[in-house]
């Protein structure tokens, strides 16, 4: 069982270019989430999904767009990227509201120069 | 949002000591959840509290809920350095379907 897959690890952008994170489960989850953890900090939800086809908005949307046109996938994208948006990234899931933890990938390292 | 605060933000201590991080709120949870995360890896589930007053222990680790059901504790005894890591208290299982947000987080060093 592979859990929670990100892809890609590690990636360098310039400001203004494009992206998209893929988080991918084979766990049959239905909830999903997109975390950002800046150096030293916590983690802030960027957006959520409930279910194939639904997202939300978390703390921290802005600069960001998400999909889930599949309910093992949850993508994450940034259309124009900035320096504001380095940071590692971490997606989760969990089996909808039940005694289950959230279970995390280990995470996309962006850099934007 | 049900808002978590934690503290301390930072601890450095030395191998064999004892310490306590906290987590509080505003509000009443139902429940709340404890992770911790290592350095490189995503946060995993060290425990769920749900009673008023409940008390868990994890081998070194005891876990406390409030009476009030809004504030947790963590105690860590003869603190070793593979208790180092980011300790992240969270809403329980019934938060999931919403805004499910973490609090700050206390970042622990063990020194050897």
């Amino acid at each position: 069982n592979a859990g929670v897959t990100q892809t890609p690890k590690f990636r360098v952008l310039k400001t203004g270019q494009s992206m998209t994170l893929l988080c991918a489960q084979d766990m049959n989850h239905e909830y999903m989430y997109w975390y950002r953890q800046d150096p030293g900090m916590g983690l802030r939800l960027i957006h959520y999904s409930v279910g194939e086809g639904t997202t939300a908005k978390g703390e921290v949307p802005d600069g960001y767009n998400v999909s889930r046109l599949k309910k093992q996938n949850f993508l994450l994208g940034l259309e124009s990227a900035a320096p504001s948006q380095t940071s590692v990234y971490f997606c989760a899931s969990v089996a909808g509201v039940s005694n289950s933890p959230l279970h995390f990938g280990n995470g996309t390292r962006l850099t934007v120069t | 949002t049900q808002l978590l605060e934690q503290s301390p933000q930072f601890l450095s201590i030395q191998e064999g000591e004892n310490l306590t991080v906290y987590c509080n709120s505003s509000s009443v949870f139902s429940s709340l959840q404890w992770y911790r995360q290592e350095p490189g890896e995503g946060p995993v589930l060290l425990v769920t509290v749900v009673t008023g007053g409940e008390v868990k222990k994890l081998k070194r680790l005891t876990f406390q809920f409030g009476d009030a059901r809004k504030d947790s504790s963590l105690h860590i005894t003869a603190a070793q350095p593979g208790d180092t890591g980011l300790y992240l208290c969270a809403p329980g299982p019934d938060n999931y379907g919403q805004n499910f947000v973490f609090g700050p987080g206390t970042r622990l060093s063990v020194l050897p």
